[in-house]
């Protein structure tokens, strides 16, 4: 079946350090490929997105690469800020499955300044 | 433009009782997806309205049912609660047409807890 693995978390990280987040999936078609942020008390939102091989998401200074060679879709954020601090999740959606998403178990994202 | 919304915002079951949660979709969306957040872990799909059809579950058992009206909106119903069921539930909406499926929207959730 489909699945979606994260690093463990929590991720504590000063102001401006690097981010990355790493996600490894394993499909049984040919997924999109997500990340969601979930603030405190909140839903989530979609953060970024691909849809095919070498494809790069960006938004707010985040950024990932479909990389199909390494079944991978890693969250990166050259300097993160305290306001960034939420839990992440990576998620695929395999194209004729409807419009299922498969989610990983979350990343949490500390940052202190 | 009016977001994904769901009632109510935090819900007290007892094991055994049944629960009936409500969310009303984006406007211009068609499809309610209900998604279970246990603590600590990631959404697992329930299932998914389209058409106010059932299309598409997961594994989840049948005491796990939902409804979707005419407006779009939908209601997730769990008979016989067990402590299990404890979670935050997510309802999201999205647009399904002959050209594919579009980026599903999250409503906040609804805390379920069952004591």
């Amino acid at each position: 079946g489909d699945s979606v693995t994260q690093m463990e978390g929590p991720v504590t990280l000063s102001e401006e350090a690097f981010l990355t987040i790493n996600c490894t999936y394993t499909a049984t078609g040919y997924p999109s490929l997500f990340w969601y942020v979930q603030y405190p008390g909140e839903g989530l939102q979609l953060l970024l997105k691909a849809t095919k091989a070498d494809d790069k998401g960006s938004n707010k200074g985040f950024e990932a690469t479909y990389r199909k060679e390494t079944t991978s879709f890693h969250l990166e954020k050259g300097s993160v800020q305290v306001s960034d601090s939420a839990v992440y999740f990576c998620a695929l959606r395999v194209t004729g499955g409807g419009n299922k998403l498969t989610f990983g178990t979350g990343t949490q994202l500390k940052v202190e300044l | 433009e009016t977001g994904v919304t769901q009632s109510p915002t935090h819900l007290i079951k007892t094991r055994g009782q049944q629960v009936t949660l409500r969310c009303s979709s984006q406007s211009g969306h068609n499809t309610v997806s209900w998604y279970q957040q246990a603590l600590g872990q990631g959404p697992q799909f329930i299932f998914q309205y389209y058409r106010e059809e059932e299309n598409g579950r997961g594994n989840f058992p049948p005491r796990f049912s939902g409804l979707q009206f005419p407006n779009y909106s939908s209601e997730l119903n769990v008979n016989a609660l067990e402590l299990d069921d404890s979670a935050l539930y997510l309802c999201a909406s999205s647009l399904e047409n002959a050209r594919g499926s579009y980026e599903q929207y999250f409503g906040p959730g609804t805390r379920l807890t069952v004591t």
